[in-house]
């Protein structure tokens, strides 16, 4: 009840192109959804995050969509650039648990130039 | 400058020895975290502490142990009794529902 599975483990994408990441969870009690990226040998960094009452959430390039009723969210990365490339984590957690996340597996993204 | 800071940023141990990881935030935020990552994999949650003097274990505490004496400080130690200690080691601290990393220990035993 508590798994975040992340798909795909891997991804190519050509420069300018749509870059999408899903993420499925089984736990209706989690309302707060992060997206995380990280560059080999540092820290994820939070990139965008969303919480159940909208559908979706844009910040630059990035959107996150969110489908309550069938319990997945996935990261569309628009106009993909080489410097996009890195390993990208999608989370949840429920308030109630005291901020703990957990974690998908990861998707490495490659962009070629 | 605020924000999360990791130390060493390289650890070689020996077999049997024990090894302190340092992590200190100056964000002023009470929840603090360690997670372990390995090569290709997600994040594994090791301990997390809510307030000062008191943690949980999380999902893979064999072989760790954990101090919260003070709110900035979350040290970990990696014992002798933690079989496979090579990975990379992430500490955490959370305003509340966002999450924040420091940059990292690399942890290598010889």
């Amino acid at each position: 009840q508590q798994q975040v599975k992340q798909s795909p483990q891997s991804l190519i994408v050509q420069k300018g192109g749509i870059s999408i990441i899903n993420c499925a969870y089984e736990n209706t009690a989690f309302d707060y959804f992060p997206w995380y990226q990280q560059f080999p040998g540092k820290g994820p960094a939070l990139l965008i995050a969303i919480r159940p009452d909208v559908s979706e959430k844009k910040e630059g390039r990035f959107t996150i969509s969110f489908n309550k009723s069938a319990k997945q969210f996935s990261l569309h990365i628009m106009d993909s650039q080489p410097g996009d490339s890195a390993t990208y984590f999608c989370a949840a957690s429920n308030s109630g648990s005291g901020s703990r996340l957990t974690f998908g597996e990861g998707t490495q993204l490659t962009v070629n130039p | 400058d605020g924000g999360i800071t990791q130390s060493p940023k390289y650890l070689f141990r020996k077999e049997g020895q024990n090894v302190t990881l340092s992590c200190e935030q100056n964000l002023n935020h009470d929840a603090m975290y360690w997670y372990r990552q390995d090569p290709g994999q997600g994040l594994r949650l090791i301990y997390y502490s809510q307030i000062v003097n008191d943690f949980q274990k999380g999902d893979i505490a064999e072989g760790y142990s954990v101090s919260r004496e003070k709110k900035e400080s979350f040290p970990l130690t990696v014992t002798s009794a933690q079989k496979n200690p090579t990975a990379f080691y992430l500490c955490a601290s959370t305003s509340g529902d966002e999450q924040f990393f420091g940059p990292g220990t690399r942890l290598t035993v010889l």
